[in-house]
């Protein structure tokens, strides 16, 4: 059973653009969710985690909304860069991130055209 | 500080072998978790050691084990490996306390032959 869905499977946005990555999840023990961002060959990197006592959460052009009744949340990246080209990994778990492991989505490829 | 590091890089093995991966956390981390990202899969939590103790483990059979020593590393074992077991095998550790973030190594690309 697959707890957290995200969309899209892929997704291609014009340098400077926004890119928005969508995550819906099932379980209402979770109460953190973090998203990865992983380029190839490399293991997965913590950008930004949230949980559920904010509506939002900033940190430089990374934004997560959250929305608790609706179960859903999602990462913005705003003024999107070639850089950002790579593979985000929404995620959630039920005590922070320790006693049951991460439930990961089954991940974005996000590309940036210059 | 040095990251999560993982070895070997990359192990190829043939059906029924075993395997053993070896992960080192971040200085100061007592958690050590693992994961599977298999293709087509996402990736999927495996087992949590904590304080040298297997906490938790996700749906995966017991042929997957493991271990945790007193410096805080860990070992992953797969014994009697299934064409299915290829994957990369991420490890992440965090701080003690079940509310800290988990930071990822570069994992080991287990092929099966």
């Amino acid at each position: 059973q697959q707890q957290v869905k995200q969309s899209p499977q892929s997704l291609i946005v014009q340098k400077g653009g926004i890119s928005i990555i969508n995550c819906a999840y099932e379980n209402t023990a979770f109460d953190y969710f973090p998203w990865y961002q992983q380029f190839p060959g490399k293991g997965p990197a913590l950008l930004i985690a949230i949980r559920p006592d904010v509506s939002e959460k900033k940190e430089g052009r990374f934004t997560i909304s959250f929305n608790k009744s609706a179960k859903q949340f999602s990462l913005h990246i705003m003024d999107s860069q070639p850089g950002d080209s790579a593979t985000y990994f929404c995620a959630a778990s039920g005590f922070g991130g320790g006693a049951d492991g991460l439930t990961f989505g089954k991940g974005t490829h996000l590309i940036i055209q210059p | 500080e040095a990251g999560v590091t993982q070895s070997p890089t990359h192990l190829i093995k043939t059906r029924g072998q075993q395997a053993t991966l070896r992960c080192s956390p971040i200085s100061g981390h007592t958690s050590v978790y693992w994961y599977q990202q298999a293709l087509g899969l996402g990736l999927q939590f495996l087992l949590w050691y904590d304080e040298g103790e297997e906490r938790n483990r996700g749906n995966f059979p017991p042929r997957f084990s493991g271990r945790q020593f007193p410096n805080y590393s860990s070992e992953l074992n797969v014994n009697a490996l299934e064409l299915e077991d290829s994957a990369l095998y991420l490890c992440a550790s965090s701080s003690t306390g079940s509310d800290q973030p988990q930071h990822f190594g570069d994992g080991t690309r287990l092929s099966i032959l």
